[in-house]
């Protein structure tokens, strides 16, 4: 069975600075889905960013990019120029692009940002 | 694009009352919906799968005959919480998945309603 593994429970980063939450994941398929979602305060998830397994490039919007290193399984998400509004619970999640189309999610890691 | 609604945004009811919460893709056509469970200061738990015209598809562990899903068209999932009970008391949350063939990124993607907070007294 797949797992999603986020070893930060908490974060935190000064405005304008740059963060990195850490995500690994188990799996034996070679073709599946990775994504960020944010919950901020509100409880709305949000897709933050997502990457497909067969793409070497790692995708980024705005200022979120992931370090998507497939050997290793790991998936972490890159903030730059932090924002207050960044603050929020991030999820790590994994889907399977042949079986079934449940995500399954990590722990969470809260990112707090000082100003 | 991609914007998921759930009604009602928070509920209160006594023991032993029923509850539906509706979910509705506004601005695309959803063949599977999916509902979470969460708990204060947890990962989302996902309860159930439905696929629109059929039956959903429980989790283990989680009651069919309690958590009553009907997912009747292609932008509309409702979950019924039957005979709740305080310990039903949580946050759900819903997701919809884009019909299969749709334009890029929505395809493979889930959409998040806004969840509804549910209290049993």
């Amino acid at each position: 069975a797949q797992t999603v593994t986020q070893s930060q429970p908490e974060m935190s980063v000064q405005e304008a600075e740059t963060v990195t939450l850490s995500c690994t994941y188990d799996t034996s398929e070679s073709d599946y889905y990775l994504f960020w979602y944010k919950q901020p305060p509100s409880r709305q998830m949000i897709l933050v960013i997502r990457q497909e397994a067969y793409k070497q490039q790692n995708a980024t919007e705005n200022r979120f990019s992931v370090n998507f290193q497939k050997a290793a399984k790991s998936f972490s998400l890159k903030i730059s120029d932090s924002q207050l509004g960044d603050a929020a619970m991030y999820f790590c999640a994994y889907r399977s692009a042949q079986f079934a189309d449940k995500l399954i999610f990590g722990t969470g890691t809260r990112l707090q940002v000082f100003p | 694009g991609a914007v998921v609604s759930q009604h009602p945004s928070w509920v209160i009811c006594k023991s032993g009352t029923s509850v539906k919460i509706e979910c509705r893709s506004l601005d695309f056509q959803a063949t599977t919906m999916f509902w979470y469970r969460q708990f204060p200061k947890q990962s989302l738990m996902l309860m159930a799968t439905s696929n629109e015209g059929s039956k959903a598809t429980y989790e283990q562990g989680v009651e069919k005959d309690k958590f009553l899903i009907n997912h009747a068209s292609l932008t509309l999932s409702t979950l019924t919480v039957t005979s709740a009970h305080p310990e039903d008391s949580s946050f759900y949350i819903c997701s919809a998945m884009e019909v299969a063939g749709a334009r890029w990124p929505n395809t493979d993607t889930q959409y998040f309603g806004p969840g509804t907070r549910l209290t049993v007294l």
